[in-house]
């Protein structure tokens, strides 16, 4: 079975501050990584994802950096806010592989 | 409005009482999945189906089942509920299996309750 592990489990951040969430695949085959965002009550939804070509992806506040050589990859909430209090899932993938695996997720609380 | 619909929300039954979980979409989408999201093992693929009547095995099959007759439909059967699969499951949707065309659209999730 194919593993994507994701640390930490739960990370508490104050309002302003840094938010860092890691992941690491195993399948070098894997050519697509996305983060999803759940909302307590809610389904899970694609917040952004990266190719392997680039190092790194930034929409907003939210970057992902990749690393292909160490197999791994991570997600910086700049400036974390509230609103930001979420359930945080890395994925990994692609076309040719036919489906998505998922980390086990991580709960994010930014305290104001 | 583009979206995926599950069916029940919330359902309590008994162990070895046959249920369906229904999935809809409406986004013409080619591949469907369900997964179950259990705290600390973060989401885990059921079955997936990557066209009408074109279905496989996920992560943790054992105990589902699943049929793909129509693009837009994706049900999930429990032939033998057992405590087990007391869980959160999820359907997603999405045009391709992966890449940038693979974005999962999520349902709003039904929460099992198997007693």
């Amino acid at each position: 079975q194919q593993q994507v592990k994701q640390s930490p489990q739960s990370l508490i951040v104050q309002k302003g501050g840094i938010s860092i969430i890691n992941c690491a695949y195993e399948n070098t085959a894997f050519d697509y990584f996305p983060w999803y965002q759940q909302f307590p009550g809610k389904g899970p939804a694609l917040l952004i994802a990266i190719r392997p070509d680039v190092s790194e992806k930034k929409e907003g506040r939210f970057t992902i950096s990749f690393n292909k050589s160490a197999k791994q990859f991570s997600l910086h909430i700049m400036d974390s806010q509230p609103g930001d209090s979420a359930t945080y899932f890395c994925a990994a993938g692609g076309t040719s592989y036919g489906k998505l695996t998922f980390g086990q997720g991580t709960i994010l609380t930014v305290h104001p | 409005e583009a979206q995926v619909t599950q069916n029940p929300r919330y359902l309590i039954t008994v162990t070895g009482k046959k249920l369906t979980v229904t999935c809809s979409q409406n986004m013409n989408h080619e591949y469907m999945s369900w997964y179950r999201q259990d705290p600390g093992l973060g989401l885990r693929q059921i079955y997936y189906s990557m066209n009408v009547e074109v279905t496989d095995k996920g992560d943790v099959p054992e105990g589902y089942k699943v049929s793909r007759k129509e693009k837009r439909n994706f049900p999930l059967i429990l032939e033998s509920p057992s405590p087990n699969q007391t869980s959160l499951y999820f359907c997603a949707s999405s045009f391709l299996a992966g890449g940038p065309r693979g974005e999962q659209y999520f349902g709003p999730g039904t929460r099992l309750t198997v007693t």
